[in-house]
């Protein structure tokens, strides 16, 4: 079975300085992975993605995230935050064996103060 | 503005009433999806439709009845619903199949739904 953690419940963050949000998970054969991007009273954005290739991908809005594959980790990072970063983040899981089913982190909820 | 569009926005409804959540995309994707989510907590997978038939049902009880009438429509029936499904119910679309199938799902804004 597949899963996915997100050890933070909340981050908090002065803006200008760097952003991360931790991710790992667990699959049992080769992890499609992805981050979302909630504000209040909309649906999942969808923020970037790591199917092959490349261990450093970047998305939309400035982010970024890490696949290592040692370590079952997908962290998102932001090198200078902005206050409109504010929101709720998932990351999620899609293993091959289980079909369209994505599976999510509990979620990140992120602060940036000015 | 989203690619995914549901109706309506919020709904209130009586434990007695029959209601129906409705979702529409023109992407061309062969895959739709409803989720549940309460607030602040990652949405729940219900349903997932792929080329219009039903995929995948996460037991969900029968109180709640999809429908997928053609590839760009996606319809959830609600009947006899209890308080704690009051939640915000999301529909998602993606490509589907081959290669296409690491794709990312189109989330909707929801329909937040309040059962009285």
């Amino acid at each position: 079975a597949q899963s996915v953690a997100q050890p933070e419940d909340q981050v908090n963050v002065a803006e200008g300085n760097p952003l991360t949000v931790k991710c790992t998970y667990s699959v049992s054969g080769n992890p499609y992975l992805f981050w979302y991007v909630q504000y209040p009273n909309r649906g999942l954005q969808f923020l970037l993605k790591y199917i092959t290739g490349d261990n450093l991908v970047k998305g939309s809005y400035g982010f970024e995230a890490e696949f290592n594959k040692s370590q079952t980790s997908f962290h998102l990072k932001k090198p200078s935050a902005l206050v409109s970063d504010s929101a709720l983040y998932f990351c999620a899981v899609r293993d091959k064996a289980a079909g369209n089913k994505l599976t999510f982190g509990g979620g990140t909820r992120v602060l940036v103060k000015p | 503005d989203t690619e995914v569009t549901q109706t309506p926005k919020h709904l209130v409804m009586g434990m007695t009433n029959k209601k129906s959540l409705k979702c529409e995309q023109h992407m061309g994707h062969r895959a739709m999806y409803w989720y549940k989510q309460k607030a602040k907590k990652p949405p729940e997978l219900m349903f997932v439709y792929s080329y219009e038939k039903l995929s995948i049902n996460e037991s969900v009880p029968s109180r709640f009845s999809p429908e997928c009438p053609n590839s760009s429509l996606l319809n959830l029936h609600l009947h006899a619903l209890q308080p704690e499904d009051s939640a915000l119910y999301l529909c998602a679309s993606s490509q589907e199949g081959g290669q296409l199938s690491n794709q990312p799902q189109h989330f909707g804004d929801g329909t937040r739904l309040s059962i009285l």
